[in-house]
């Protein structure tokens, strides 16, 4: 099978520009998670998402946004960038949502620079 | 609520001796507990999980980690060092509130192997 696939793996945007990243989930995975990781507050959970809807939500700001598409692609928005915005980005799939146990699979990741 | 500690943030062992990463851990429910790599400018790769049957689990490359209740820990081990596990690695709680998942990311140990 085919791993988790994101896109672009690198992007450079400027503050206030938007941006929109995308995950392809491992086939047969429902459930989507995206994280993002940075040196100081390491990796923070944003939303997980399940058969299209938002399932949980981590701490971040309303700029923040994702969703899911029917055959679980996901995507996430970032709007108004801010420099603290510069991160790793990382999607994971999984087989469903409500288990603990399940494991997490997780993409190469999208580099995110804002300048 | 649920956290866990990495109680080194970085970790230099000689090739061909024994690896220990320590981790612990808190959570209100009978957690799932993980082990992650990630090499540079990669995702997350899993080494090993517990799930509640055996106590001691083996992953690959030949990590190991032991759950410890009493201690409220999971730590990992190598018998011996290679360079190529060079890396940071992570230790990650699962447990599910109400029907929500939870994964909390330890803050990740930095593995360097000297020749």
């Amino acid at each position: 099978k085919a791993g988790v696939t994101q896109t672009p793996r690198y992007l450079i945007k400027t503050r206030g520009q938007q941006v929109t990243l995308s995950c392809s989930p491992i086939s047969g995975h429902r459930s989507v998670s995206w994280y993002q990781q940075t040196p100081g507050q390491g990796l923070q959970f944003l939303f997980e998402y399940f058969s299209e809807t938002q399932r949980n939500k981590g701490n971040f700001p309303g700029r923040f946004s994702g969703r899911q598409f029917s055959n679980s692609r996901s995507e996430m928005n970032v709007s108004t960038l801010e420099l603290g915005d510069s991160a790793l980005y990382l999607c994971a799939s999984s087989p469903r949502t409500s288990g603990s146990a399940d494991t997490q699979y997780f993409g190469p990741g999208t580099r995110l620079t804002v300048l | 609520a649920q956290s866990v500690t990495q109680l080194d943030s970085h970790v230099s062992v000689s090739e061909g001796t024994p690896v220990l990463l320590r981790c612990n851990y808190s959570s209100s429910y009978s957690p799932s507990l993980f082990w992650y790599v990630q090499h540079p400018n990669k995702g997350l790769q899993l080494l090993l999980k517990y799930t509640s049957a055996a106590t001691l689990v083996k992953g690959i490359n030949g990590f190991e980690a032991e759950f410890k209740k009493s201690e409220t820990s999971f730590h990992l081990t190598k018998p011996s060092a290679h360079m190529s596990d060079a890396a940071e690695f992570f230790c990650v709680v699962s447990s599910l509130s109400g029907s929500a998942r939870q994964l909390t990311f330890g803050s990740g140990t930095q593995l360097t192997v000297l020749p």
